[in-house]
């Protein structure tokens, strides 16, 4: 199936610990995002890679760090886990940065404890 | 920096009434506006977009509008069925050689399509 994957789809952690999220897309697009998506269903985004190259860091806590190793793959791995971070967090990708639809992953729903 | 708000948040109709939702955005350099559905517990999809060079866009029973003078744009979703019933988010963007070019979103409209 083509689609944009992410793992793991619920993911249930203390307060402080370190961890990561997966994104894999094979449908050959050129650009990767991570959007946050709050309580209150609002969608924001957090990072873009563009061919592996980081075109979009929004003003997010340095403790979230976005790795691109290759146009198909978008990570997001987050130290020192706060009660705010709880939310769904969405990979999506999208042929040309901006401007062509997005294909949004199933969302990883991240609860701090 | 691109702004786009959204109404209403909620909208309750009745199986086979019409349902409208606007949006509005702040940066006249946005050319490009998807809509996309939100099913619970699943990712957003798109349904439908439009491109600044373009007024109307109609696909079956659903249709967008962009208004770029008054920098609004609606979706229409005529003959409503229960499964319409989702939440539905508007986005711009602007395409440009550097810096940001990512969809920003608007607050999201919850349909309620009434049996």
């Amino acid at each position: 199936d083509t689609a944009v994957s992410q793992t793991p789809k619920y993911l249930v952690t203390q307060m402080g610990n370190d961890k990561s999220i997966k994104c894999e897309q094979n449908l050959g697009h050129d650009t990767m995002y991570w959007y946050k998506q709050d309580s209150k269903k609002f969608l924001k985004i957090m990072f873009s890679y563009n061919n592996k190259e980081l075109i979009i860091n929004e003003t997010v806590p340095n403790r979230f760090s976005p790795k691109s190793p290759d146009k198909a793959h978008l990570n997001l791995h987050i130290n020192s886990l706060e009660l705010g971070d709880s939310a769904v967090y969405f990979c999506a990708s999208s042929r040309h940065a901006g401007t062509s639809g997005y294909t949004f992953g199933s969302g990883t729903r991240l609860t701090v404890v | 920096g691109e702004n786009v708000e959204q109404h209403p948040s909620t909208l309750s109709v009745q199986e086979g009434d019409s349902a409208v939702i606007k949006c509005t955005y702040s940066d006249s350099a946005s050319n490009y506006f998807p809509w996309y559905k939100q099913e619970l517990g699943k990712g957003p999809q798109l349904i439908i977009d439009i491109r600044s060079n373009v007024g109307e866009k109609k696909d079956q029973r659903i249709a967008v509008t962009l208004n770029k003078t008054a920098k609004h744009f609606s979706l229409h979703i005529t003959e409503t069925q229960p499964e319409d019933s989702a939440v539905y988010f508007c986005a711009a963007s602007k395409s440009e050689d550097t810096g940001r070019r990512a969809l920003t979103f608007g607050s999201g409209t919850r349909l309620q399509v009434q049996p």
